[in-house]
């Protein structure tokens, strides 16, 4: 299919652990972004590439949290030592230009649940 | 930063019936103002955006009106179906690299 993938679509970690999400995005789109999205709650940003450069980060909550996107396509999202309250869906979506005026196509989401 | 409120939080129609949700944004520099349609496991779509030199656009059964003075844009659904319940977000766009999405709005669509 040509939209966003993501892998896996579900994660079960203990809290310690560490875990890997991967995006894949539409063929060609510049832009990527990571958010995490609580149960009854709206997309919160995490972070921001263009093309290969991680432009903006400031959502990302602690330094538990590392992504990259080392070829400018695939991204992955990184959490160490996870505890509870990472609980969450974590979307990726792309688009084709910079943000603010291009449509962000959504891949499905990684549930994450940490016990 | 942007601060974005939804109204109502949920919204119960009849099947056949108009529904209105308002989303009420702080930074008057915002341009872009699109609605996103998220449906139980799945990831947000866009259904209709507007920037900000248009008041209002229509795409069928869906409409977006802006009100840029008053800081809010509001998605309108006439003859609303099953297949309209749904999570709606607003998520307008600032400038920068960040989006702020609202915090939802569950329509109900009762046949």
């Amino acid at each position: 299919g040509a939209g966003v993938s993501q892998s896996p679509r579900y994660k079960v970690a203990k809290r310690g652990q560490d875990v890997a999400l991967r995006c894949d995005p539409i063929s060609g789109h510049v832009s990527l972004f990571w958010y995490q999205q609580a149960l009854g709650q709206g997309p919160e940003f995490l972070t921001y590439f263009q093309n290969e450069a991680q432009l903006d980060k400031s959502g990302l909550p602690s330094d538990r949290f590392f992504a990259e996107r080392p070829e400018g396509s695939v991204s992955t999202l990184k959490i160490q030592r996870t505890q509870q309250e990472d609980s969450a869906v974590y979307l990726c979506a792309s688009s084709f230009g910079p943000p603010g005026n291009n449509e962000q196509f959504f891949g499905p989401g990684t549930r994450l649940t940490v016990l | 930063g942007e601060n974005v409120e939804q109204h109502p939080s949920t919204l119960s129609v009849q099947e056949g019936d108009s529904a209105v949700i308002k989303c009420t944004y702080s930074d008057s520099a915002s341009n872009y103002f699109p609605w996103y349609k998220q449906e139980l496991g799945k990831g947000p779509q866009l259904i209709i955006d507007i920037r900000s030199n248009v008041g209002e656009k229509k795409d069928q059964r869906i409409a977006v009106t802006l009100n840029k003075t008053a800081k809010h844009f509001s998605l309108h659904i006439t003859e609303t179906q099953p297949e309209d319940s749904a999570v709606y977000f607003c998520a307008p766009h600032t400038g920068g690299f960040k989006t702020i999405f609202g915090a939802g709005t569950r329509l109900f669509v009762k046949a």
